[in-house]
Parts: C-alpha cells; sequence; structure tokens
C-alpha cells in the first residue's frame, strides 16, 4: 500500500464540532506535512511536524506525530463552513534519491453550517 | 517567509500545443521537483532536478515532457504536445538539501487541455 494514507476519506459534521484525520505512513520519515486543498484550487500549506516533534499547534490546528506507530492526526477545533476542504498529509519518500513527497488520497471534509 | 511561485494559476490551451508552465523556487535551493495532481485523483510525482539535470523521474514523465533552468531562477516544465488527460493541476517544489530537508511547494497552475 501506498505511503501517505489519510483516514477517513471522507467526513461530514456540523460547524463548531472538531475534526480528526489521520495519516499513516510506511518508511520512516524526518517530517511530515498537511496540506489543504479547496475543490480545483491549489496547495495551502497547514503545518510542518518534524520527527523529533510529537505536536505542533497553529491556531485551530493540532498536528501529533506517533513515528513508532508511523502515524499522524491532524485536528481542527471548533470548524467552521470555510474549512470545507480536502486535507492531504505528504511526506519524504527514503526510497527515492532526491526524497520526492508522497501524498496521500486525502481526507473530504465537509463542515455544515 | 520566503516561498515558491508559479505562474500562471490557470492556463488553458487547445490539444496539440505546446504549454510552459513556470516557477520561481526559493532563491538558495538547489533540488527542485514537479508534480501532477489530475483532478479528483492524488498529487503525484513527476521529475526531480539538481545540478541542471534530471535526478529522478517517474512513468509518467515521458518525452512529451522536459525541464529546464533556464536562467539561474526560474524552473520550467515544458509538455511538447498536449494532450486530453495533460489536464491536471501542476505543482512545483524546491528545497535546499538532498536528504534531511524539507519540500517547499507552490500554490499550483490549473492546466486545462481543450
Amino acid at each position: 500500500s501506498q505511503q501517505g494514507e489519510e483516514d477517513p476519506q471522507a467526513l461530514s459534521i456540523q460547524e463548531g464540532e472538531n475534526a480528526t484525520m489521520n495519516c499513516s505512513y510506511k518508511t520512516s520519515i524526518n517530517n511530515l506535512q498537511w496540506y489543504r486543498q479547496n475543490s480545483g484550487r491549489g496547495l495551502v500549506h497547514l503545518i510542518l511536524i518534524r520527527s523529533n516533534e510529537r505536536e505542533k499547534h497553529s491556531g485551530r490546528l493540532r498536528v501529533t506525530l506517533d513515528t513508532s506507530k508511523k502515524s499522524s492526526s491532524l485536528l481542527i477545533t471548533a470548524s467552521r463552513a470555510a474549512d470545507t476542504a480536502s486535507y492531504f498529509c505528504a511526506t519524504p519518500s527514503r526510497s527515492s534519491g532526491t526524497y520526492k513527497y508522497i501524498f496521500g488520497t486525502g481526507t473530504r471534509l465537509k463542515v455544515l453550517a | 517567509e520566503p516561498e515558491v511561485t508559479q505562474t500562471p494559476s490557470h492556463q488553458v490551451t487547445q490539444m496539440g500545443q505546446e504549454v510552459i508552465l513556470r516557477c520561481v523556487p526559493i532563491s538558495n535551493h538547489l533540488y527542485f521537483y514537479w508534480y501532477r495532481q489530475i483532478l479528483g485523483q492524488k498529487v503525484e510525482f513527476l521529475v526531480s532536478f539538481y545540478n541542471n539535470e534530471i535526478s529522478e523521474k517517474s512513468e509518467i514523465f515521458d518525452d512529451q515532457f522536459s525541464v529546464e533552468r533556464p536562467d539561474g531562477s526560474n524552473f520550467t516544465l515544458k509538455i511538447r504536445s498536449t494532450k486530453l488527460e495533460d489536464s491536471a493541476m501542476y505543482f512545483c517544489a524546491s528545497k535546499y538539501a538532498v536528504a534531511n530537508d524539507i519540500q517547499y511547494f507552490g500554490a499550483g497552475t490549473r492546466l486545462s487541455v481543450l
């Protein structure tokens, strides 16, 4: 299976609720990034977490990284309709000589007003 | 904060035409990448470039594609004769060092082939 797989594939919540998305990866990494993408638009960088960090916050975002389980989670607190988007994790592939990034298939989040 | 910039944000072209997508990586970065995302699918690696040559390419990156760093600041992706299936978002990325370093992505160019 692929490096960087998110779950769930789709998530629908009410405004004000929290949204949690998970990402699993296969090989060891030194960093992991989360991106948001509105439908048909470009990537918006959300947060980067390094392998020596366990948790990182940015505004309403909280990212955790568990290198022993090879997993990361993205929590969006107090969600808003504007958070409706797809969320991707991306990890560098060490099997690649140039450490290309591998993206997951993403979680499609829908926040209902 | 320095960023990778891509132009144009949206490019429309006719099938069979050549297109050049442009990227300005972060100024002191040495490694450059192009990725592609067909609508509704994953972001996929196309090619990496270092020291003025391709270091790695995927099976997607066939003879229709080429990359160039023409002037030390821009990094371009050329598609010689576009096909309908080339319609996608194209993302440029750059980083400073090869191994333990972070890639920074541009916001992307949407290519529409009619």
